[in-house]
């Protein structure tokens, strides 16, 4: 069936620094990959989000990359601050109906 | 705008008794909604797929007696956990997918613990 792999679990970085995470997904269907930060006891919040016809894009301090010839998306967060701190999870969809998500990675920023 | 809300937020049952969680798009119109359920520490577990105006889609492995799914509105789907056990005891969290077909807004979750 459908999955999607996300890499690291737990990622721990100092403030300022770049934060990485990886995603790779199985259904070449895909055409729509959010990601969601969700902070302890709290919903999760779609913080950005892209389409398969682009291959980039940036919103402020967070970019997500596609590649969809190896079914890769990446969520790059730039001068980390310690309100990052949260379990971030990437998703894949097909034309809006299932949404497969990802085991989650929690992002520690130490300050 | 795209706000879900969720009632309640937390309760504490007993076991066999039924428990009603109630998720609702507050400004827009959402013909389909989801059901997740979320252990600590883990991703989220798609439980069912909510229509509006037809039978839910289950997940393999979820038992659609146990875990009945009515969306009578275009804003408003219900979960009841029928018969609840302490395995029960969980994170639920629902989510209306938005107009354009593609975003999903979470509610803010439900903590149910059956005693």
């Amino acid at each position: 069936g459908e999955n999607v792999e996300q890499h690291p679990s737990t990622l721990s970085v100092q403030e300022g620094d770049s934060a990485v995470i990886k995603c790779t997904y199985s259904d070449s269907a895909s055409n729509y990959f959010p990601w969601y930060k969700q902070e302890l006891g709290k919903r999760p919040q779609l913080i950005i989000d892209i389409r398969s016809n682009v291959g980039e894009k940036k919103d402020q301090r967070i970019a997500v990359t596609l590649n969809k010839t190896a079914k890769h998306f990446s969520l790059h967060i730039t001068e980390t601050q310690p309100e990052d701190s949260a379990v971030y999870f990437c998703a894949a969809s097909t034309g809006g109906f299932k949404t497969i998500f990802g085991a989650g990675t929690r992002l520690f920023v130490k300050a | 705008g795209a706000v879900v809300s969720q009632h309640p937020s937390w309760v504490i049952c007993k076991s066999g008794t039924s428990v009603k969680i109630e998720c609702r798009s507050l400004d827009f119109q959402a013909t389909t909604m989801f059901w997740y359920r979320q252990f600590p520490k883990q991703s989220l577990m798609l439980m069912a797929t909510s229509n509006e105006g037809s039978k839910a889609t289950y997940e393999q492995g979820v038992e659609k007696d146990k875990f009945l799914i009515n969306h009578a509105s275009l804003t408003l789907s219900t979960l009841t956990v029928t018969s609840a056990h302490p395995e029960d005891s969980s994170f639920y969290i629902c989510s209306a997918r938005s107009p354009d077909g593609d975003t999903q807004y979470f509610g803010p979750g439900t903590r149910l613990t059956v005693l």
